[in-house]
């Protein structure tokens, strides 16, 4: 079975920091890895996603992530965080090459002050 | 690009009747929707994957008769919490994909927050 793990559960940044949210997962085969957002209000959106090819991916709004195969990590990073970044940010991975279901970790909750 | 609607965003209901909670893809055709519980502060747990025209799978320890879920079309699937009692208030979130390998990418609904009293 699959678990992903968020170990960073309440990250408070000023504007303009650099952000790292730490994502690991537990699976013995090939994954797809995703990152989704959620602002106060609204629904889950795609942030980043990888299948394949480039462990680094880069998605909206500024962030990228990077798949460390021998981690077991796909972290998502951003050079310089915005107020407007404040969100429930969730890791997810399903088995790759399939249309399985996702399996999402416990989210990183980011607050961003001015 | 893709939406997904939900349907009502917000129900309050009496203990012991049953709650219907309508799913959407407005601009593609679904063949999975999963059905998601989401607890305050907590991350989605699974509930059901359903395709269409055929039967849930539903999720270890997620009890079949009290959550039915139909997909009878492309665009459309339903979740009713049966008989519902306070302890199943929630915010219930479905998800939407479209098919083939390569749409592996779910989109979300808004989400309905569900309040039993």
């Amino acid at each position: 079975a699959q678990s992903v793990s968020q170990h960073n559960h309440h990250v408070i940044l000023s504007e303009a920091a650099s952000l790292e949210l730490g994502c690991n997962y537990s699976y013995g085969g090939t994954v797809n890895l995703f990152w989704y957002v959620q602002y106060p209000g609204q629904h889950l959106q795609l942030l980043l996603k990888y299948f394949s090819g480039d462990p680094l991916v880069k998605g909206i709004k500024g962030f990228e992530a990077e798949f460390i195969k021998s981690k077991f990590s796909f972290n998502l990073r951003k050079p310089s965080v915005q107020w407007s970044d404040t969100a429930e940010y969730f890791c997810a991975v399903n088995e790759a090459g399939t249309a399985s279901k996702l399996t999402f970790g416990t989210g990183t909750r980011l607050q961003v002050t001015l | 690009g893709a939406v997904v609607s939900q349907h009502p965003s917000r129900v309050i209901c009496k203990s012991g009747t049953s709650v219907k909670i309508e799913c959407r893809s407005l601009d593609f055709q679904a063949t999975t929707m999963f059905w998601y519980r989401q607890f305050p502060k907590q991350s989605l747990m699974l509930m059901a994957t359903s395709n269409e025209g055929s039967k849930a799978t539903y999720e270890q320890g997620v009890e079949k008769d009290k959550f039915l879920i139909n997909h009878a079309s492309l665009t459309l699937s339903t979740l009713t919490v049966t008989s519902a009692h306070p302890e199943d208030s929630s915010f219930y979130i479905c998800s939407a994909r479209q098919g083939g390998l390569s749409y592996n990418e779910q989109f979300f609904g808004p989400g309905t927050r569900l309040t039993v009293l």
